[in-house]
């Protein structure tokens, strides 16, 4: 039973353009998501976050969207660089749970970003 | 600033055999896990633990068992290795102060079982 999913394995983009990565989610007590970046051969690192009581997170090029009411939340990136281009992994958790320092993965998206 | 660091990177098992995977953080996180990675499955939780001498079961227990005796080290065993044990492995710590802290990882230990 996958609570975070990410339905779309992979995603090509023009460098320049708009990169929306998707996910979605079943548990309804996810209160915190989080984006994270994985290089192949390194360990993920921590891009961006939201709580429940936002609808937007924004930090330079990258926006987390949440829907709360469709259970979806969407990472932009915009400009999309080739350095961008990397597997993308969205997290949740449930910080009201009392759950809050663990964290629930989706399968991942392979973003590729073409000069 | 080395963060969470993996020991070792690379390791090749026979079926039957025993290793520790160490982590260790110098950023005196109370939060540390252990994580899975295979391909088409993302990260999955095998053991995590909340502060120095505790440990609990995460998603995939099975097969592993894991040590925090000293703070800033999280140890990953396995008794009796398995081929269904050939993963990638992520260990990874996070603050307890606040809420919504960030998980920070290693870069990983890729084992194979033979």
């Amino acid at each position: 039973d996958q609570q975070v999913k990410q339905n779309s394995p992979s995603l090509s983009v023009q460098e320049g353009r708009i990169s929306i990565l998707n996910c979605d989610y079943t548990n309804s007590m996810f209160d915190y998501f989080l984006w994270y970046k994985k290089y192949p051969a390194e360990g993920p690192t921590f891009l961006i976050s939201i709580s429940s009581i936002k609808d937007k997170n924004e930090d330079g090029r990258f926006t987390v969207f949440l829907n709360k009411s469709a259970k979806h939340l969407s990472l932009h990136i915009v400009p999309s660089q080739p350095g961008d281009s990397a597997v993308y992994f969205c997290a949740a958790s449930s910080i009201s749970g009392g759950s809050n320092y663990k964290l629930t993965f989706g399968k991942g998206t392979l973003l590729t970003v073409n000069p | 600033n080395a963060g969470v660091t993996q020991t070792p990177k690379f390791r090749v098992l026979k079926t039957g055999q025993s290793m520790t995977l160490l982590c260790a953080q110098d950023m005196n996180h109370e939060y540390m896990y252990w994580y899975r990675q295979d391909p088409g499955m993302g990260l999955r939780l095998i053991h995590y633990s909340v502060g120095e001498g505790t440990t609990a079961k995460g998603e995939v227990p099975d097969g592993y068992n894991v040590s925090r005796l000293k703070k800033q080290n999280f140890l990953l065993g396995l008794e009796s290795a398995a081929p269904s044990q050939t993963s990638v492995y992520f260990c990874a710590s996070s603050s307890h102060r606040g809420q919504g802290q960030p998980q920070h990882f290693g870069d990983g230990t890729r084992l194979s079982i033979l």
